[in-house]
């Protein structure tokens, strides 16, 4: 299946600040979403992209789908406690199946 | 508007037994879809419906996994037998057209 790289893996920071994670393909997708998990839980959806190079915001989130097609970035802003949990990314390959690629997640720690 | 509906929420069974987990999907939804969790593989797609009928079910692991969509509102995944390495979240979707996908809580299944 389709390889999708999320780095960092993992991201300790501090209550208030800024947080960028990314998501990277060796192929073109034609649909990027952004997933949340917290424990005991499963994935709510956050954000979903549809063009090359849109940006899209949820609140303190923002999103964008990369130019090239292969990437797409996640920043929070102004993070608080209960941004804690796991993040990921999924992609849409243009094959016109309607099964979704998953990457391996951020985890993301905020010290209040 | 009630999410996707996963029973049972935590099943613990001795290896050999049947395991058969359930879901209802979000009303007006046309795509189901099945997925693994584990901490070694992460998100991995089993098999997914569209209008009750299965479409991709590559990723079964084996004949001991079968997936049923009897009529819109419901879907069962059955293992059988079912050994340790099968423990692992198990994940139920549903989406309407697009890519968006909604995920239920799941149900963590522990073999033993």
């Amino acid at each position: 299946g389709q390889q999708l790289n999320q780095s960092p893996q993992s991201m300790f920071i501090q209550e208030g600040e800024d947080v960028s994670m990314n998501c990277t393909s060796s192929s073109i997708f034609n649909t990027w979403l952004w997933y949340k998990q917290d424990p005991g839980e499963g994935p709510v959806l956050l954000i979903a992209l549809y063009k090359a190079g849109e940006l899209t915001s949820n609140g303190r989130l923002t999103a964008q789908f990369g130019i090239t097609r292969k990437d797409s970035f996640l920043n929070i802003s102004a993070s608080i406690p209960s941004d804690v949990g796991i993040y990921f990314c999924a992609g849409q390959t243009p094959t016109g199946a309607n099964n979704l690629f998953f990457g391996t997640g951020t985890r993301l720690t905020v010290i209040p | 508007d009630a999410g996707v509906i996963q029973s049972p929420r935590h099943e613990v069974t001795e290896m050999g037994q049947e395991v058969t987990l359930r879901c209802k999907p979000i009303s007006g939804h046309d795509y189901l879809f099945w997925y693994r969790q584990t901490m070694m593989r992460g998100l991995e797609l089993l098999i997914y419906f569209n209008n009750n009928v299965p479409i991709d079910d590559s990723g079964m692991p084996e004949d001991r996994f079968s997936a049923k969509m009897p009529n819109a509102s419901f879907s069962t995944l059955k293992i059988q037998p079912s050994e340790p390495r099968d423990s692992a979240v198990y994940f139920c979707a549903s989406s309407f057209f697009t890519y968006e996908q909604y995920f239920g809580p799941g149900t963590r299944l522990t073999v033993t």
